[in-house]
């Protein structure tokens, strides 16, 4: 049963210091998005790719974020300072193709004190 | 700008009762839409998904889904809930180049009573 993994599943961290969060989309999947969902604001696209480039990534502060696709396996959604308000469940989904279903993994919930 | 109104914040039914679950959408062209599903600590799982034709679309778990186009609505059906339908329901407009942009609906969280 393939999924989509993420890691790490919880993360607490200090304002200002850098989080790094990974996921691994199902295998041959070439479409990868990254959502933030809080209680005030709800599920929010924050950037996608097809086959490893960056699509959109308006949804992303472009201060302190940045998504990037090393390779095929393996997904990065960086913050760099982090602060309080980034505190969210961070969820990574693939697909196969743009107008397919899209396979949520199982979040990275992200505390920063 | 598209978006997705689910006016129902918490709706609580009856197990074995029917559900309706209600979706209503604004966007200019014809929309792809989508109804997830999230049990706690998990991510979402898709119910079901409407691209064209037939407007009554049929996904997992027994629900359904009705487009219609003259209400903006897509609202989620089920005849008859049981225990482990309690989640929170999502539904979605698809927009951008390949409609692969999902703007989300705020969710509506549903709990069955024995």
């Amino acid at each position: 049963d393939a999924r989509v993994t993420q890691t790490p599943r919880h993360k607490v961290t200090e304002m200002g210091q850098e989080v790094t969060m990974r996921c691994q989309p199902i295998l041959g999947h070439n479409t990868v998005f990254w959502y933030r969902q809080t209680m005030m604001q709800g599920l929010e696209l924050l950037a996608y790719f097809r086959n490893r480039a960056p699509l959109d990534d308006s949804g992303m502060p472009k201060d302190r974020f940045s998504a990037e696709m090393p390779d095929a396996t393996l997904a990065t959604l960086k913050i760099q300072p982090s602060e309080p308000r980034d505190s969210a469940v961070y969820f990574c989904a693939s697909g196969l193709r743009l107008t397919d279903t899209q396979y949520f993994g199982p979040g990275t919930r992200l505390t920063v004190l | 700008a598209q978006s997705v109104t689910q006016p129902d914040i918490h709706i609580t039914v009856s197990e074995g009762a029917s559900l309706e679950l209600r979706c209503n959408y604004s966007y200019g062209a014809t929309p792809y839409l989508f109804w997830y599903v999230q049990s706690p600590g998990q991510g979402l799982q898709l119910l079901l998904k409407y691209f064209s034709g037939d407007t009554l679309v049929q996904g997992i778990k027994g629900f359904e889904a009705e487009f219609k186009r003259s209400q903006s609505s897509f609202n989620l059906r089920k005849p008859s809930v049981h225990w482990s339908d309690a989640a929170e329901y999502f539904c979605a407009v698809g927009v951008g180049f390949g409609n692969e942009k999902l703007t989300f609906g705020t969710g509506t969280r549903l709990t069955i009573i024995p």
